[in-house]
């Protein structure tokens, strides 16, 4: 299955609410989570099959989605979100989105 | 806490082997999944393969002949090997922590950037 992430590039100002998409070329029965990473770190979990908050994820972040098409929305953008996000999908093998960067305006 | 450290050499010749290791604390190996997966300049990130609690290993298909995952349970440590090594290896590798066979990884360590060079 291959992710597509768009958009690749995402700049909004603190205080926005932000949404990042992730579509399948297959359905993905919401086996799907979506990663933050920062330059220089690991990547953290933040969701996990389409909407389940990971624990000590602010509740500002969100998942949704079904079938091929999957959104993770930040609801209030903070300065320390800035960051890409990848999505992965674990339903057949194990893909990765090519990543959305967050940055602000 | 479950914490994990990837260490090895961050300049590999090419045709040479790749050796990594994964050191993790706060938690046994022989529980759950444990993963190996990479990130190439440019952002991609591909997942190489896992090894059980069991032992067991399973591995991406493109990579098969040239991947091994084997582990240490007396040391709580895991390793790659892959072999075979190309320029498009260049990658920073990740390893990582699964709670099912069909699941997601919730712990990850910092990353190792291996540079495939001669």
């Amino acid at each position: 299955i291959q992710l597509t992430q768009s958009p690749s590039l995402l700049s909004a100002s603190v205080g926005d609410r932000v949404t990042l998409r992730c579509k399948g070329s297959q359905n993905i029965n919401n086996y799907l989570a979506w990663y933050q990473q920062k330059l220089g770190e690991a990547p953290k979990l933040l969701i996990y099959n389409t909407n389940s908050l990971q624990t000590g994820i602010p509740s500002r972040f969100s998942g949704s989605g079904s079938g091929t098409d999957y959104t993770l929305a930040i609801s209030s953008l903070q300065p320390e979100d800035v960051a890409t996000y990848f999505c992965y999908q674990y339903n057949n093998g194990y893909t990765f989105g090519a990543g959305t960067k967050l940055e602000l305006k | 806490e479950v914490q994990l450290q990837e260490s090895g050499p961050g300049l590999v010749k090419p045709s040479q082997s790749l050796s990594l290791t994964c050191s993790v604390t706060g938690y046994s190996i022989t529980s759950n999944y444990w993963g190996w997966i990479r990130k190439f300049p440019g952002n991609k990130m591909e997942w190489m393969g896992y090894i059980t609690y069991s032992g067991s290993t399973s591995y991406n298909p493109s990579l098969k002949s040239r991947i091994s995952i084997t582990r240490d349970t007396s040391k709580n440590q895991f390793f790659l090997q892959l072999n075979s090594i190309t320029t498009e290896d260049t990658a920073t590798y990740y390893c990582a922590r699964s709670l099912t066979e069909r699941g997601y990884f919730d712990y990850w360590g910092q990353g190792v950037m291996v540079t495939v060079s001669s």
